[in-house]
């Protein structure tokens, strides 16, 4: 199955900052790319998502970037605000069979006003 | 559209106590996953299911079964209740595996 690793666990930056969190996967047949935001009591929500086809993709403040070469996507936010403090998650997918779909870690996101 | 639903909200078993978590869906989507997460931890996916009929283990499936007799519906069943699985519960529904996951509100269960 897949193994997918988040980095860093947490982060801090101050307001206005900005902010890279990576995802390395291992399965190259992967090829849909999504982050997830889950806010503090809250449920995750796709934020931003990509697939292979695409190198990468922007929305407003933020963007995804992927490298299939090396087996790693990024999630970028530029001039973060406290709204963006969040645990964001990583999940790539591909068209393995059944098996089964899973998330990274998680990422702990402080941005300091 | 609802989307996806959870019941209950809270939930407080005494140990060796048996319940059902339900989860429905009504976006018409194939697949189905059921997630536990710890305070302070990640998503581990307890079980999952393709479409109806068919369901599977995920990472931490020891403790609970599921069944998918319709499209809709996905409970997750806790057979006998222990204090290692107070935790806060998220059913997901996804159109297929390459698609956006949408979760439910979640289940908070406390076993005391």
């Amino acid at each position: 199955g897949e193994n997918v690793e988040q980095h860093p666990s947490t982060l801090s930056v101050q307001e206005g900052d900005s902010a890279v969190i990576k995802c390395t996967y291992s399965d190259s047949a992967s090829n849909y790319f999504p982050w997830y935001k889950q806010e503090l009591g809250k449920r995750p929500q796709l934020i931003i998502d990509i697939r292979s086809n695409v190198g990468e993709k922007k929305d407003q403040r933020i963007a995804v970037t992927l490298n299939k070469t090396a087996k790693h996507f990024s999630l970028h936010i530029t001039e973060t605000q406290p709204e963006d403090s969040a645990v964001y998650f990583c999940a790539p997918r591909g068209d393995s069979g059944n098996t089964p779909l899973v998330f990274g870690k998680g990422t702990r996101l402080s941005v300091i006003a | 559209n609802a989307g996806v639903t959870q019941t209950p909200k809270f939930q407080v078993l005494k140990t060796g106590q048996s319940m059902t978590l339900q989860c429905a869906q009504d976006m018409n989507h194939e697949y189905m996953s059921w997630y536990r997460q710890d305070p302070g931890m990640g998503l581990r996916l307890i079980h999952y299911s393709v479409g109806a009929g068919i369901t599977d283990q995920g990472e931490v499936p020891n403790g609970y079964n599921v069944s998918r007799s319709t499209t809709e519906d996905f409970p997750l069943r806790l057979l006998s209740a222990a204090p290692s699985q107070t935790s806060v519960y998220f059913c997901a529904s996804s159109r297929d595996r390459k698609y956006e996951q949408y979760f439910g509100p979640g289940t908070r269960l406390t076993v005391t």
